[in-house]
């Protein structure tokens, strides 16, 4: 099926450090979500983007929905360690017509205490 | 508990025979989605219900793959003729509306042997 391209593929970095993630997409959508999957559990929403150019912050987290509507990043900053996890982007085509889901293919983001 | 709930956590079954996997999606959620997610990949959207009306089935990839819901509520998803290409980790998740944020269950992950 259509993915997002999402990268980078993985990331190991140092506790403290701030990281960043993006989704390019060759199709405009109307909504940009983040989320975060631990091993064995369902992806958890962090962040949810409605308007283009909209930036948002959650925390220590804030993503951005790109002008062009074909691109979202996340920065995640002062990591920790239970930031370790696999992090999705995804994107509704439709909008307000209904809420099929695109994802993206994952960032795996270890965290070195 | 408060969540979308899913069952069973594993299964594991043999080429051939018929599985089905349950989801309780969130009390008063109208919309309810299917995903699968292959080993490290991102999640593939499978079928959608959105309250009496007709699901959106263009996900399934075949006619192996079928799904309902009773009730507007509990929704079971049925594989028939398992092969091996369909191990997976089969994901539920609803929302309160179809515009809404979609939250995920744990998901059930299928092994066939």
């Amino acid at each position: 099926g259509q993915q997002l391209n999402q990268s980078p593929q993985s990331m190991f970095i140092q506790e403290g450090e701030d990281v960043s993630m993006n989704c390019t997409s060759s199709s405009i959508f109307n909504t940009w979500l983040w989320y975060k999957q631990d091993p064995g559990e369902g992806p958890v929403l962090l962040i949810a983007l409605y308007k283009a150019g909209e930036l948002t912050s959650n925390g220590r987290l804030t993503a951005q929905f790109g002008i062009t509507r074909k691109d979202s990043f996340l920065n995640i900053s002062a990591s920790i360690p239970s930031d370790v996890g696999i992090y999705f982007c995804a994107g509704d085509l439709n909008g307000g017509a209904t809420n099929k889901l695109i994802f993206g293919t994952g960032t795996l983001l270890a965290v070195q205490p | 508990g408060a969540g979308v709930s899913q069952s069973p956590s594993n299964k594991v079954t043999e080429k051939g025979k018929d599985v089905e996997l349950r989801c309780d999606p969130i009390s008063g959620h109208t919309a309810l989605y299917w995903y699968r997610q292959s080993l490290g990949q991102g999640l593939e959207f499978l079928i959608y219900f959105q309250g009496n009306s007709a699901p959106d089935k263009s996900g399934l990839p075949s006619d192996r793959f079928s799904a309902e819901r009773t009730g507007g509520s509990v929704s079971t998803l049925t594989i028939q003729r398992t092969q091996q290409e369909d191990s997976a980790v089969y994901l539920c998740a609803s929302s309160l509306t179809f515009v809404g944020p979609q939250h995920f269950g744990d998901g059930t992950r299928l092994s066939i042997l």
